[in-house]
């Protein structure tokens, strides 16, 4: 069991370019989360998707960011252009829910994404 | 410079002593809740968790005790010792609306073990 995978570790990057961000959930989840962790925040839940279909997205701190996930296999963070403000660790976490919507189950997270905007 | 971020508490205990990590949530109507620990430079990991229904759970070496009364959470852990060493979160899920949640993380303690 290979666990929820993400691309890339690590990412460093100048203001103003895009930033992709990649997850591969647990093989048979069906839900999928993208967090980000920061030192003045926390942890936040950005969006999450069930069944590939985005649920809740009223954590996304604004247009700058977006979410996709094509299939149940494969999710994307974007972020255009990218600011200093970015700089975090992102998440992702996926599980297997027996509701559309529901959080009340075991999320699984990846090992992140650091990103550093200069 | 200097991130001014988060102050977590922290919590030093001896190896084999017990350790109990608290945590209030805000809302009650909260239905779910977690405690997940994160080591240094990891993601989460799932702990254990308790459903709104119930008022204790016992897994290895951890037990976790929500007191809906005054909305608190505690995760209480067994002979600790140094590799649970670590920052330790709960988070509660509120139902929102039909079919969608909300989950909510708290800050986070760091549990210190030292020999």
């Amino acid at each position: 069991d290979a666990g929820v995978i993400q691309s890339p570790r690590h990412e460093v990057t100048e203001m103003g370019q895009e930033v992709t961000l990649r997850c591969k959930p647990i093989s048979g989840h069906n839900s999928l989360f993208w967090y980000r962790q920061t030192m003045m925040r926390g942890l936040e839940l950005l969006i999450y998707f069930n069944n590939n279909v985005p649920i809740d997205d009223s954590g996304m701190p604004e247009d700058r960011f977006s979410a996709k996930m094509p299939n149940a296999s494969f999710s994307t963070l974007k972020i255009q252009p990218s600011e200093p403000r970015d700089s975090a660790v992102y998440f992702c976490a996926s599980s297997l829910a027996p509701r559309t919507g529901s959080l009340a189950y075991e999320q699984y997270f990846g090992p992140g994404t650091r990103l550093t905007v200069t | 410079g200097e991130n001014v971020g988060l102050h977590l508490p922290t919590l030093s205990v001896q190896e084999g002593d017990n350790s109990i990590i608290n945590c209030a949530y805000s809302n009650s109507a909260s239905d779910y809740f977690i405690w997940y620990k994160q080591e240094s430079g990891k993601g989460p990991q799932f702990i254990i968790d308790i459903r709104s229904n119930m008022d204790k759970r016992q897994g290895q070496r951890v037990t976790v005790l929500l007191n809906k009364t005054v909305k608190h959470l505690s995760l209480q852990i067994a002979a600790t010792q140094p590799g649970d060493s670590a920052v330790y979160f709960c988070a509660e899920n509120t139902p929102t609306r039909e079919d969608t949640d909300k989950l909510i993380f708290g800050t986070g303690t760091r549990l210190q073990v030292f020999p």
